[in-house]
């Protein structure tokens, strides 16, 4: 099963802060939080990951509780093309299976 | 990045046949996944498929159903048996190109009538 709660759908309008939020309360020292992504249609789609600091990229920002019991992911400007689903993950390493729970439905709107 | 391509892109069966879904990967990866997405549901990994060893299979999913070749490292065969239109999903590979990231090709969509 998914280590990781998120809810399963949000609002965001265009061209504001997109916030998800994940609760893994379970994650162990050595796992990381992954977030990918998933368009209408297509494959899934790797956004950013972290242990424990902040990380930052041209896609997102990933913010880590100082616990490391909850993560948000932060889409700076949202556009229409970021609706998705979003997945937040916990992996010890990249050549994990990656075990993927109903994630959040994000709907950006104009 | 690591570039994935899938073959058939979509298909349509009929019950009781079988369907061989290629992923073609553009460099030589140890690790390659493949997950099932049935409709409207999130992706469900069916196996992991390392060259040179069997496939490792998760729970509620077996090698009779579901066999797996991995000749090299830049190439896997998935085949749904026996197809019931339960089958009906998208089929998607994945794998691990040393990035720090998984890379997912663009699904096939199979449609057991």
């Amino acid at each position: 099963d998914a280590k990781t709660t998120q809810p399963p759908s949000m609002d965001c309008a265009e061209g504001r802060a997109a916030n998800l939020p994940c609760n893994h309360s379970t994650i162990s020292g050595n796992e990381y939080v992954y977030w990918y992504r998933q368009i209408h249609s297509q494959g899934p789609q790797y956004i950013i990951h972290g242990l424990k600091n902040n990380e930052t990229n041209e896609m997102a920002s990933l913010i880590i509780t100082e616990d490391r019991k909850s993560s948000t992911l932060i889409l700076p400007h949202a556009t229409l093309r970021d609706t998705a689903v979003y997945y937040c993950i916990v992996m010890k390493t990249s050549y994990d299976k990656v075990i993927f729970g109903p994630g959040t439905s994000l709907s950006v709107i104009p | 990045s690591a570039v994935i391509s899938q073959k058939p892109s979509r298909d349509i069966c009929q019950r009781g046949t079988s369907l061989t879904i290629q992923c073609q990967v553009d460099s030589q990866v140890t690790m390659m996944f493949w997950y099932r997405q049935q409709p409207g549901q999130s992706l469900t990994l069916i196996a992991t498929a390392n060259q040179g060893s069997e496939a490792t299979y998760e729970s509620g999913f077996v090698i009779d159903k579901f066999p797996i070749s991995r000749p090299n490292l830049t190439f896997s065969t998935l085949t749904v048996s026996n197809m019931s239109p339960e089958d009906s999903s998208i089929y998607l590979c994945s794998v691990e190109a040393g990035y720090n990231e998984q890379f997912f090709g663009p699904g096939t969509r199979l449609t057991v009538l």
